[in-house]
């Protein structure tokens, strides 16, 4: 069970804006940056959004983050099907050494 | 623009050693702040963070793995590596390195190898 939990899975039809939780604590989310890769099958994973709500160069504005004390969020507006992948948050942990911990992961499902 | 290439084998026997190579181009591995990193990926328990070195040498490893983790740097080859001992059928995973261009924070990894698929069986 990861320190950091995301939902299992979530869902969305072509157009409509879905949201991925990620709960963390103090320790980790609290005092450290959240991270956001999207994990497409038999590929490494690409970072999505860092530093809690900025995108890479090439990342579509349809996806956004934000964090709010121990908790962040991440959202895909004007869904697509090829946003259908697993999407994982991260951050750091002060009370591990800076040990970097992962979300347990998304299955996002584009019906 | 940095990039990583991993090497090593895809094949492990149980209690043996796993050992993979990442070499950067379009930078150093001697540039100040950076992290190198690696971490697995198990296809049902997701990304386990394996550990990274800094640019000076310092190492900081997942207390998990600790025991049996070492990660190193070769200036000479501008490569990092890699070193899991004692190997068993848990440790089968896709295992990547990757690093941070984008900001000094050593987990925003933008930067990945493309992943070697490393299976312990005799």
């Amino acid at each position: 069970q990861s320190v950091l939990t995301q939902p299992p899975s979530a869902s969305g039809t072509p157009g409509q804006r879905v949201t991925i939780s990620c709960s963390g604590s103090s320790s980790n989310i609290g005092s450290n940056t959240v991270n956001w890769y999207q994990q497409l099958p038999g590929t490494a994973p690409k970072l999505l959004i860092y530093t809690n709500n900025r995108r890479p160069s090439g990342v579509p504005d349809r996806f956004s983050g934000s964090k709010s004390g121990t908790s962040a969020s991440l959202a895909v507006s004007g869904l697509q099907s090829e946003d259908e992948a697993d999407y994982y948050c991260a951050s750091r942990d002060d009370s591990l050494n800076g040990l970097v911990l992962f979300g347990g992961g998304t299955k996002l499902t584009v019906l | 623009q940095v990039q990583l290439q991993q090497s090593g084998p895809g094949l492990v026997k149980p209690s043996q050693t796993l050992s993979l190579t990442c070499t950067v181009s379009g930078g150093s591995i001697s540039s100040d702040g950076y992290y190198w990193t690696w971490i697995r990926h198990h296809p049902a328990k997701g990304l386990e963070w394996i550990g990274y070195i800094f640019y000076s040498g310092s190492t900081f490893y997942n207390p998990s793995l600790k025991s049996r983790i070492t990660i190193s740097l070769d200036r000479s080859k501008n490569q990092f590596s890699l070193r899991l001992n004692s190997v068993t059928a848990a440790d089968t995973a896709v295992y990547y390195c990757a690093t941070h261009t984008l900001t000094p924070e050593p987990h925003e990894f933008d930067i990945w190898g493309h992943g070697t698929l490393v299976t312990v069986s005799s």
